[in-house]
Formats: structure tokens, sequence, C-alpha cells
């Protein structure tokens, strides 16, 4: 079992609707991150946080370091938000390893 | 300018073959690292680099070698290519040496491109 588990692992929604991708680990962790990688390939970094909310536009990530789970939300979707949404952690051992969840393809139809 | 650029973007080689991934990155960073991404479109990391220092080396193969000649630069060499190294490389960067530290804007890590490698 990867220590690092997304849901669900496919979505597809109408533009507008609100959108929420899961992300829930087994391992201690320092901080998480949540990236977005379009179907070009290009990896982008959207949020990192070890504690509570962060917003950045239509975006919002929350994160519950006592129930290990983190979840990315998007309001008022739209078709180029259509993307592959990945969680990884940073690893709390170790040095600079961060752990990939398996992505969530987001479709988003007009 | 493209913060942190990978070439080539795209190659195809035949088995046993020798090919180097070359990556820069203009953000005055001093971590670099190489993740695999394979056809399922999981993420690995393999080697990570502070300061010209390798940091990581997650079991990748003898046959992967990493190179850099300086913190702007960390080049991926393979050789003895196999059908199983066709994947996308991914080369990133972050500004503080420890992505596993708390997280401040220094953290933040910045991927390249991609470079889609297929071995035939």
């Amino acid at each position: 079992k990867n220590e690092v588990e997304q849901s669900p692992q496919n979505l597809t929604a109408q533009e507008g609707e609100f959108i929420t991708i899961n992300c829930s680990y087994s391992v201690g962790i320092s901080a998480l991150h949540w990236l977005q990688q379009h179907p070009g390939g290009g990896i982008v970094s959207l949020f990192m946080l070890s504690s509570g909310k962060k917003k950045h536009g239509r975006l919002i990530a929350t994160i519950n370091i006592q129930e290990k789970h983190s979840s990315l939300h998007i309001t008022a979707s739209h078709p180029r938000d259509s993307a592959v949404y990945i969680c990884a952690v940073a690893i709390i051992q170790g040095a600079q390893k961060l752990v990939f969840g398996q992505g969530t393809r987001l479709t988003i139809n007009p | 300018d493209t913060a942190v650029s990978q070439t080539p973007k795209y190659l195809v080689t035949q088995m046993g073959n020798d090919k180097s991934i070359k990556c820069e990155q203009n953000l005055g960073h001093d971590t670099m690292y190489w993740y695999k991404q394979d056809s399922k479109k999981f993420l690995k990391i393999m080697f990570s680099y502070n300061n010209k220092e390798l940091i990581i080396n997650e079991t990748v193969p003898n046959r992967f070698s990493p190179k850099s000649p300086d913190k702007a630069h960390l080049n991926l060499h393979i050789n003895s290519l196999e059908l199983g190294d066709s994947a996308v490389y991914f080369c990133a960067s972050s500004r503080e040496g420890h992505v596993n530290s708390k997280p401040t804007s220094g953290n933040t890590i910045y991927f390249g491109e991609g470079s889609w490698l297929t071995v035939v």
C-alpha cells in the first residue's frame, strides 16, 4: 500500500461545480504539497502546507495533521482546471524526500 | 525565462545506448532533484543534490548517474538503456536545502517541463 493515497482517481464534473480531491497519508510529515499536472505534462506547485488552510483564487487546500488527511477544493470549476492533481508529502525523517500520491485526473466539461 | 529547463524534451533511442538529459535552473536554488514518472503516471524521486552534493539516491540502478557540475545544473546520464527505462523524467529545484523542513516560500518546488524517454 502506498504511503499516500488519493481519491478519487478520476473525477468528471460539469463547469461550475464544487470539486473536492482527497489525500490521506500514513507517515509522519513536515509538509504536504498539492501539484497540478496539465495534459502537456508540466507540473506546477499549487500549495505547500503543514497546518490549517490556504487559499489561492478559486483553490483551497486544507490539512488535518491529526487525521493525516488533506483536501483540495476548487470552487466554480472551469474546463481549464482539467488536469491531474497530485498530492505529495515531505517525509519527516531523512532528507529532502517527497512521496507522491497516484494523482487524481479531473475533467471539467463545459 | 524558464525557471527550470531540461533538454531534450523528447528522446527516442535503442536499447543498449547511453543518453543524457540536462537540467538547469536559473532561480539560484540550492537543491535540485530528478524524478521519474512511470507509465501509470506515478512520480518517484530518484536523486537529490544540495549544493552539488548528493543527498538522496533512491535505490536507482547504477546505470543512472547524476552529475552536478555546479548548483545550477543537474544532469542525468543513463548507460545501457533498457525498455523499462521508458518514462518521463522531471528535473526540479527548491531554494532551501530541505524539502521536508517547515513550509516556507523557499521550500516551494519548481519542476521542469519533463523529458519523455522512449527506449525501443
